[in-house]
């Protein structure tokens, strides 16, 4: 079975520091995401990566960067945190490019910034 | 903007029952896929359909997509308690890379 692993289940910072979410899969795919979901506006794509190295943006990229340097982590790292980034921030990983593959999920990390 | 949208937002009913859940979504689209989420975990995926497809089984899970009036279904049948959680449509919006995910839809299975 495939598994993503996430560094933290929860996680409380203050605002103003540097956050580091993990992401590891085991799987070998390709592609790699970060989600943040929040109450009445579901999953919403922050960063994507398609290969080691290579990123995209998603929709809502303000305030995040990312970092794959090894295919089966892929790193979320919130600059300087602030309070509208506490949040769920979930990884995903998929199979191959294109979306007749499924994604697979990590269980997810509950960030709160105070 | 949300490209799935799922209704109802909330849906509670009995074990044994059937249940309902709809996805609207705006633009084309290549493949729709449902995801479960039990409270407080990741998702995990139940079925994609192919938008040359109009229905697809999966145990007690039937799927239909109707790309002419841009909406899938799914239905789970004899519920359990088991299967209370949130349901999300997940689709493509012609991209290699990205899902869109919609709301989701609460769903309570009463014992």
């Amino acid at each position: 079975d495939v598994k993503v692993t996430q560094s933290s289940r929860y996680l409380v910072k203050r605002t103003g520091e540097k956050v580091f979410l993990e992401c590891v899969q085991d799987m070998d795919h390709e592609n790699m995401f970060w989600y943040r979901q929040d109450p009445g506006l579901g999953l919403r794509l922050i960063y994507f990566s398609y290969d080691v190295k290579m990123k995209e943006k998603g929709d809502i990229p303000e305030g995040y960067s990312v970092s794959r340097e090894k295919k089966e982590r892929f790193s979320l790292i919130l600059e300087s945190a602030s309070t509208n980034q506490t949040s769920m921030y979930l990884c995903a990983s998929s199979l191959g490019q294109g979306l007749l593959f499924e994604q697979f999920f990590g269980p997810g990390t509950r960030l709160t910034v105070l | 903007s949300q490209q799935g949208e799922e209704d109802p937002q909330a849906l509670s009913i009995q074990e044994g029952e059937n249940a309902t859940m709809n996805c609207s979504y705006k633009t084309s689209i290549n493949n729709l896929q449902w995801y479960r989420q039990n409270s407080g975990r990741g998702l995990v995926h139940l079925i994609l359909i192919r938008s040359n497809e109009r229905e697809k089984h999966s145990g007690r899970l039937r799927v239909t997509l109707d790309t002419s009036k841009k909406s899938s279904s799914l239905l789970i049948t004899a519920s359990r308690a088991a299967d209370t959680a949130s349901y999300f449509c997940a689709t493509d919006r012609g991209s290699n890379y990205k899902l869109t995910f919609g709301k989701g839809t609460l769903l309570t299975v009463n014992p």
